[in-house]
């Protein structure tokens, strides 16, 4: 069975540019969350869905977006990025979105320049 | 919000027995897990409490105590894979109905030299 898949791997953007990131989460999971992890910290958490709808939502400004398809599969959309937007951008589901442990995928590796 | 405490950097010897620990303080609290996560790869679950006391499995042993906002993780017998970052997470209930959050600890590299 295949885990949580995200794409790309790696993604090199500009400062102000608008970047996409895409996350397929383990087949039957209809939650998923992405989190940002900076080189030497923990993950933080940026948003939740759960049936295609927002269930939570931390301590990002507006131009952190995201959306959740019909087949669960999720967009995290960063606009006009900034130079500390660079980081690794993690993906994770779980079955229901409670009290259930989370799978993460690789991450993709944001670079702003 | 949260504040979670763990240690920077651990190093211990192969064979040997470690113990990294975690503090928290947090509002509804809902579940304290731990994750290991290898240079440029993804956390993987390694164990999760919500009550007091302690849960083994096999090399890893996690305790938890609510009331002194405490938990570690206990690896036994170390082997070189087990150099890696351990992540501390606190769940909570998140903003939004029935949502849930973790807030993860910086993290913990252990460093398992021979």
């Amino acid at each position: 069975d295949a885990g949580v898949t995200q794409s790309p791997t790696h993604l090199i953007k500009t400062r102000g540019q608008q970047v996409t990131l895409r996350c397929s989460p383990i087949s039957g999971h209809k939650s998923v969350s992405w989190y940002q992890q900076v080189l030497g910290q923990g993950p933080q958490f940026i948003f939740q869905y759960y049936e295609k709808e927002e269930r939570g939502r931390g301590n990002f400004p507006d131009r952190f977006s995201a959306r959740q398809f019909p087949n669960y599969s999720s967009e995290l959309n960063v606009n006009a990025l900034l130079l500390g937007d660079s980081a690794l951008y993690l993906c994770a589901s779980s079955l229901a979105g409670g009290n259930e442990k989370l799978f993460f995928g690789s991450g993709t590796q944001l670079s702003v320049l | 919000g949260q504040n979670i405490d763990q240690p920077t950097e651990m190093t211990a010897t192969e064979g040997a027995i470690v113990q990294i620990n975690c503090t928290y303080q947090t509002s509804g609290f809902n579940g304290l897990f731990w994750y290991q996560q290898h240079a440029g790869e993804a956390p993987t679950f390694l164990s999760y409490n919500v009550l007091d006391g302690l849960e083994e499995k096999g090399r890893f042993s996690s305790f938890l105590s609510r009331s002194k906002g405490y938990s570690y993780l206990l690896l036994k017998e170390l082997q070189m894979k087990d150099s890696a970052s351990y992540l501390c997470a606190v769940r909570e209930l998140g903003s939004g109905a029935g949502s849930y959050q973790l807030t993860f600890g910086k993290g913990t590299k252990l460093s398992v030299i021979p």
